[in-house]
């Protein structure tokens, strides 16, 4: 079954820990991204990375980074910086190319904080 | 700066009345208009991509228009199942946006029986 997957579903943040929201995907997609979404509002852009090694910043990378050391694997840090965690985290792929590169979301990681 | 407005923000309808939402939006050159349906816990499901003004596309009840300004989806007799928050987002065109997809506050649908 081709996807993306991300786990845990439900994550607990005690103060001052950093945390760390996995994701993978099996669709051979170029590009990966990482989203924020709060209650009432639009889903926000923290990172995003279209190659290995190399990522750029979102609208709110403040207070988070990642990794892209496989084509597969983008994980999201949540850092201690980060000051109001709370969210509803989703991640998503596209390929890159074409007129519209489509994204594709995850099931997506709830992290609340103790 | 990209923008998009969704309205209204929740709509209730009774089962088989039909209506439609609307995609307000500013983009520097669309290169992308994308509805998305979202369940409550769940992530976003991908429904249409459109391209150009003037474009349609349909998928069972939904029907998804687009204008140079707004997209519109329209729901025909809808049923429960199709109750879920509709989001809608574009691509902008411009090189230094990358892929980004500017999202609006979705459109949360209450179909009852």
């Amino acid at each position: 079954d081709g996807g993306i997957t991300q786990s845990p579903k439900y994550l607990f943040r005690k103060e001052g820990q950093n945390v760390t929201l996995s994701c993978e995907q099996n669709l051979n997609h170029d590009a990966m991204y990482w989203y924020r979404q709060d209650p009432g509002q639009g889903l926000r852009l923290i990172y995003y990375s279209q190659i290995v090694n190399d990522f750029q910043k979102g609208d709110i990378a403040e207070g988070y980074s990642v990794s892209r050391e496989k084509k597969e694997s983008f994980p999201l840090t949540v850092t201690s910086a980060q000051k109001n965690p709370t969210a509803f985290y989703l991640c998503a792929s596209s390929y890159l190319g074409g007129p519209g590169e489509t994204q594709y979301f995850g099931p997506g990681t709830r992290l609340l904080v103790l | 700066e990209d923008q998009v407005t969704q309205s209204p923000e929740a709509l209730r309808l009774q089962e088989g009345e039909s209506s439609s939402l609307n995609c307000s939006y500013t983009v520097s050159g669309l290169r992308g208009l994308f509805w998305y349906r979202q369940d409550p816990g769940k992530g976003p499901e991908f429904l249409f991509t459109l391209y150009s003004a003037g474009e349609e596309k349909e998928k069972e009840r939904l029907k998804a228009t687009l204008t140079k300004k707004e997209s519109f989806l329209h729901i025909t007799a809808p049923k429960p199942e199709d109750s879920a928050t509709y989001l809608c987002a574009v691509q902008a065109g411009i090189k230094a946006a990358g892929n980004k997809l500017t999202f609006g506050g979705g459109t949360r649908v209450l179909v009852k029986p």
